[in-house]
């Protein structure tokens, strides 16, 4: 059972424009959310993340919006640029005690010039 | 010098092996993890674990053993390898200390199952 949904699976994007991802979780118990970015070769780095009991969080060109009450949340990327075509992951923490990541299946993300 | 490291990057291997895959941190951090990835399924948790005496399966355990020998060290152990085990392998850590959450990645291990 996936217990974080994420689409798209592939996103291109113009640079200057704003590619959204979103993700979908069931896990009420789950506490936090990160998003990662992964670039070939390398291993994921958080990019930004969320607590449930807020409902957007800003970093540089990078944002994150919540509903909890419809157990969804999806990162923006402002003013995109062909260096942020990487793949993107949200993912959710257990909660009670529980830890480790639940991750999405990714987003390929592709910016052009 | 990166703060979690991974050894060996790659590794071929044929099925029936022993193989571990050993993961370091400089970070000070106490808990750490191994995680799987696979092509088009995101990574999914193996193992976690809190401190050296603390050790937890994760959503894919089966297959898998796991070996915190120090507070900086964490090992994953396929005690016979299978094919389906081709796939490429991430060690994080994260710190309870400075109300932080990030799980910090390493850089993988791609390892191949004949």
């Amino acid at each position: 059972q996936q217990q974080v949904k994420q689409s798209p699976q592939s996103l291109i994007v113009q640079k200057g424009g704003i590619p959204i991802i979103n993700c979908a979780y069931e896990n009420t118990a789950f506490d936090y959310f990160p998003w990662y970015q992964q670039f070939p070769g390398k291993g994921p780095a958080l990019l930004i993340a969320i607590r449930p009991d807020v409902s957007e969080k800003k970093e540089g060109r990078f944002t994150i919006s919540f509903n909890k009450s419809a157990k969804q949340f999806s990162l923006h990327i402002m003013d995109s640029q062909p260096g942020d075509s990487a793949t993107y992951f949200c993912a959710a923490r257990g909660g009670g005690g529980a830890d480790g990541l639940t991750f999405g299946k990714g987003t390929h993300l592709i910016i052009q010039p | 010098d990166a703060d979690v490291t991974q050894t060996p990057r790659n590794r071929i291997t044929k099925t029936g092996k022993r193989i571990m895959l050993e993961c370091s941190q400089t970070k000070g951090h106490d808990r750490m993890y191994w995680y799987r990835q696979d092509p088009g399924l995101g990574l999914r948790l193996i193992y976690y674990s809190f401190d050296v005496k603390d050790i937890n399966k994760g959503e894919i355990s089966d297959g898998y053993s796991v070996s915190r020998q120090a507070q900086a060290k964490f090992s994953l152990s396929l005690e016979s390898a299978i094919p389906n085990q081709t796939a490429l392998y991430f060690c994080a850590t994260s710190g309870t200390s400075g109300g932080t959450d990030t799980q910090y990645f390493g850089p993988g291990t791609r390892l191949t199952v004949l």
